[in-house]
C-alpha cells in the first residue's frame, strides 16, 4: 500500500478555472513536496511544507498536519498548467531523507 | 545557478553497448540522486551518493553502475542492459547530507533512455 494518496488521477479544467489536488498520508512525516512534471521529463519542486500555507503567484499549497492532508491549488488556471504534478513525503520514519511519491495527477488545461 | 544538467538528453543503446550517463550541479550540493521512472509511474529512486559516498542503493541491478568523481559531478555507468530498463532516468541534488529530509531536491530534465 502507497504511503501517499493523490486525488484526483487526471483533471481536466477549462482556462480560468480553480484547480484543486488532494494529498493524503499516512505515517508521520518532516516535510511534504509538490512537484511539477511537464510532458518531457524535467522535475520541478514547487512547494516544500512543513505546516500551514505557501503562496508562489497562481499556485497556493496548504498542508494540515493533523488530519495528515496537503492540497494544490491553482487559481486562474492557464494551458501552460497542463502537467504531473506529484505529491511526495520525507521524514518517514527509518527512510532517512528519501522521498516517497504519489502517483501524480495529470491536469489538462484547456483553452 | 539553480541548475541541474544532465547529458545526453536522449540515449539509444543496445544491449551489449557500455554507456554513461553524466549529471551536474554547480550549487554546492552534498547529495546527489539517481532516479529511473517509467512512463506515467512516479520516479524511483536506484542511488543516493552524500558527500561523494555512495549512502543508498536500492538493491539496483549491477548493471547499473554509478559514480561521484566529485561533489559537482555523478556519473551513472550502463553495461548490458535490458529492453526493460527503458525509462527516464533523472539526476537530483540537494544541499546537504542525505538524512536531512527537510531539504528540497532539484532534478535535471532527465535522459530518455532507450535499450534495443
Amino acid at each position: 500500500k502507497n504511503e501517499v494518496e493523490q486525488s484526483p488521477q487526471n483533471l481536466t479544467a477549462q482556462e480560468g478555472e480553480f484547480i484543486t489536488i488532494n494529498c493524503s498520508y499516512s505515517v508521520g512525516i518532516s516535510a511534504l513536496h509538490w512537484l511539477q512534471q511537464h510532458p518531457g521529463g524535467g522535475i520541478v519542486s514547487l512547494f516544500m511544507l512543513s505546516s500551514g500555507k505557501k503562496k508562489h503567484g497562481r499556485l497556493i499549497a496548504t498542508i494540515n498536519i493533523q488530519e495528515k492532508h496537503s492540497s494544490l491549488h491553482i487559481t486562474a488556471s492557464h494551458p501552460r498548467d497542463s502537467a504531473v504534478y506529484i505529491c511526495a513525503v520525507s521524514g518517514i520514519p527509518d527512510s532517512w531523507g528519501k522521498l516517497q511519491f504519489g502517483a501524480g495527477t495529470q491536469v489538462v488545461v484547456t483553452p | 545557478d539553480t541548475e541541474v544538467t544532465q547529458t545526453p538528453k536522449h540515449l539509444v543503446m543496445g544491449m551489449t553497448n557500455k554507456k554513461s550517463l553524466k549529471c551536474e550541479q554547480h550549487m554546492g550540493h552534498r547529495a546527489m540522486y539517481w532516479y529511473k521512472q517509467k512512463a506515467k509511474k512516479p520516479p524511483e529512486l536506484m542511488f543516493v551518493y552524500s558527500y561523494e559516498k555512495l549512502s543508498i542503493n536500492e538493491s539496483v541491478p549491477s548493471r547499473f553502475s554509478p559514480e561521484c568523481p566529485n561533489s559537482s559531478l555523478l556519473n551513472l555507468h550502463l553495461h548490458a542492459l535490458q529492453p526493460e530498463d527503458s525509462a527516464l532516468y533523472l539526476c537530483a541534488s540537494s544541499h546537504g547530507r542525505f538524512a536531512n529530509p527537510a531539504d528540497t531536491q532539484y532534478f535535471g530534465p532527465g535522459t530518455r533512455l532507450t535499450v534495443l
